[in-house]
C-alpha cells in the first residue's frame, strides 16, 4: 500500500521560473493538505483541497502561489516566477476524511531557487 | 491565534537516557495536541495524539499527556534508543485533523 509520494524529490529553479509540486495521496484519500517548512521554522500550512475543490487556502501567499486537485492525476502546487524566499521544503499531507482521520505525509519536495 | 512552542534542539543523550522534550501551545477553543516524528530523508508520522484535557497518547514508549492548566503536552520517554534520533514536532488543531499548527520541531540524537 504505496503512501503519499511526492515528485520530484529535489527541484532547483533560476528566479522567475515556475515550481510545480505534484502530490498523490494515499489510495482512497481524498483529502490533500499542503505544508510549507522554511528554514530554522517549523511546517506552516498552506492550503487543503478535496477533489476539484479548494476548503481552505488561508495559508496560501495571495500571490504567484495556486493549488489544485483536479478529478483524475496528483494535487499540483504551482508557484510562478519563484523568488529565493520560495527556498523551503514543500510536504503534502493526505487523509481519508476531515472528521478526525490523522495525516499521512509525504516526504517531501525540496525547492532551490538560484 | 494558535501557536506551538517546544525546546530548541538538539537535544544529545546517551542510549537508555531519559527524554523529555517540552511543548506549550496557545489556541482558540479547545485544541488537539499531537506529536509528530521525521527520520532523515522521510516524512512526518503521527507519533501520538490527545484529544481532551488530561489524555495521554502513547506509542513506541513514548508518552504525552495533555494538561489544560499548563497548556502543555510534553513528550517523555524511559529510555531513548540510538533508532529514536529523529527530529519531532508537537502540533495542535483546532478544526481536526486538517489544519495542524506545528512548532519549530526538536532535534534528538541518540549515541550509543
Amino acid at each position: 500500500n504505496a503512501g503519499v509520494m511526492q515528485n520530484p524529490r529535489h527541484l532547483v529553479r533560476r528566479r522567475g521560473q515556475e515550481a510545480r509540486l505534484r502530490c498523490s495521496p494515499m489510495k482512497g484519500h481524498s483529502h490533500v493538505y499542503w505544508y510549507r517548512q522554511l528554514p530554522e521554522e517549523g511546517l506552516k500550512f498552506m492550503v487543503y483541497l478535496q477533489k476539484e475543490n479548494i476548503i481552505d487556502e488561508s495559508g496560501m501567499p495571495k500571490e504567484r502561489f495556486s493549488a489544485e486537485f483536479p478529478k483524475e492525476g496528483p494535487s499540483i502546487l504551482r508557484i510562478q516566477q519563484v523568488v529565493r524566499g520560495d527556498s523551503a521544503a514543500y510536504f503534502c499531507a493526505s487523509s481519508p476524511n476531515s472528521n478526525n482521520s490523522p495525516l499521512h505525509f509525504g516526504n517531501g519536495t525540496r525547492l532551490t531557487v538560484t | 491565534g494558535n501557536s506551538v512552542t517546544q525546546m530548541e534542539g538538539p537535544v544529545t543523550l546517551s542510549e537508555e537516557a531519559f527524554l523529555t522534550i517540552n511543548c506549550t501551545y496557545t489556541a482558540t477553543g479547545y485544541p488537539s495536541l499531537f506529536w509528530y516524528v521525521q527520520y532523515p530523508g522521510e516524512g512526518l508520522q503521527l507519533l501520538l495524539k490527545a484529544t481532551k484535557a488530561d489524555d495521554k497518547g502513547s506509542n513506541k514508549g513514548f508518552e504525552a499527556t495533555y494538561r489544560k492548566e499548563t497548556t502543555s503536552f510534553h513528550l517523555e520517554k524511559g529510555s531513548v534508543q540510538v533508532s529514536d534520533s529523529a527530529v519531532y514536532f508537537c502540533a495542535l488543531s483546532v478544526k481536526g485533523y486538517s489544519t495542524l499548527t506545528f512548532g519549530k520541531g526538536t532535534m534528538l540524537l541518540v549515541s550509543p
